[in-house]
């Protein structure tokens, strides 16, 4: 099946700082997605985006499907922004969400 | 749209004994899928549902375990004889497949029914 793998794993950010996290995917997919896990284990969407760039306040999302990757931009981070963020990714033909392992993100005051 | 609902939200439960959890999708969605998640992990897919019918079961679902969604709305996710091993949480998603274009097949996930067995 395809893999998913992001990185960093772990990142600190100082509040107000910006990040980018990275989303590689092994295949050409259908469909990618990108989520905020909260601490009670609550799965939030913040972006449906297997092509292109979209934007949702201080979020946004590329996908570069043929290469095979999607960035996830946090612009002055919050500590609301703390968490673990999830890329998934649905191959042609397939109705499983394939999840990469997370980016944990802790952002201090 | 009062979003996926899952229940419970925690189990705690001994070794051997059965239990049963409770998913109802967005109301409109005729996808629903199951997917477990353990600790450091990403979730990991166990089954989905067309409309009433399973159309895909991942091997990571034993014989131990089974799902229904009998009238295509509401789905059960029911784990007979359960290890430690199964601890874990279980989250469930929808979606809908219409036609293709904007946010199709984009899943969205309930809260999770988080099982401890001890």
């Amino acid at each position: 099946g395809i893999q998913v793998e992001q990185s960093p794993p772990d990142l600190i950010l100082q509040e107000g700082a910006n990040s980018t996290l990275r989303c590689n995917f092994s295949d050409s997919v259908n469909n990618l997605q990108w989520f905020h896990q909260n601490p009670w284990g609550q799965l939030i969407n913040l972006f449906y985006i297997p092509s292109g760039t979209k934007q949702n306040g201080r979020l946004s999302a590329t996908t570069v499907a043929t290469e095979r990757y999607s960035l996830l931009y946090i612009s002055s981070s919050q500590t609301t922004d703390s968490g673990v963020y999830f890329c998934a990714a649905l191959l042609y033909g397939n109705n499983r969400l394939a999840f990469g392992k997370g980016n944990q993100v802790v952002v201090i005051p | 749209d009062t979003g996926v609902s899952q229940d419970p939200r925690h189990k705690i439960t001994k070794r051997g004994q059965n239990v049963t959890f409770r998913c109802d999708p967005i109301s409109e969605h005729n996808r629903l899928y199951w997917y477990r998640q353990t600790l450091g992990q990403g979730p990991e897919f166990l089954t989905y549902f067309q409309n009433e019918a399973q159309l895909e079961k991942s091997r990571l679902l034993s014989d131990r375990f089974s799902a229904e969604r009998p009238k295509g709305s509401f789905s059960t996710l029911e784990i007979q004889r359960t290890e430690q091993g199964d601890s874990a949480m279980y989250l469930c998603a929808s979606s809908y497949s219409g036609a293709a274009g904007r946010g199709y097949n984009e899943q969205f996930f309930g809260p999770g029914t988080r099982l401890t067995v001890l």
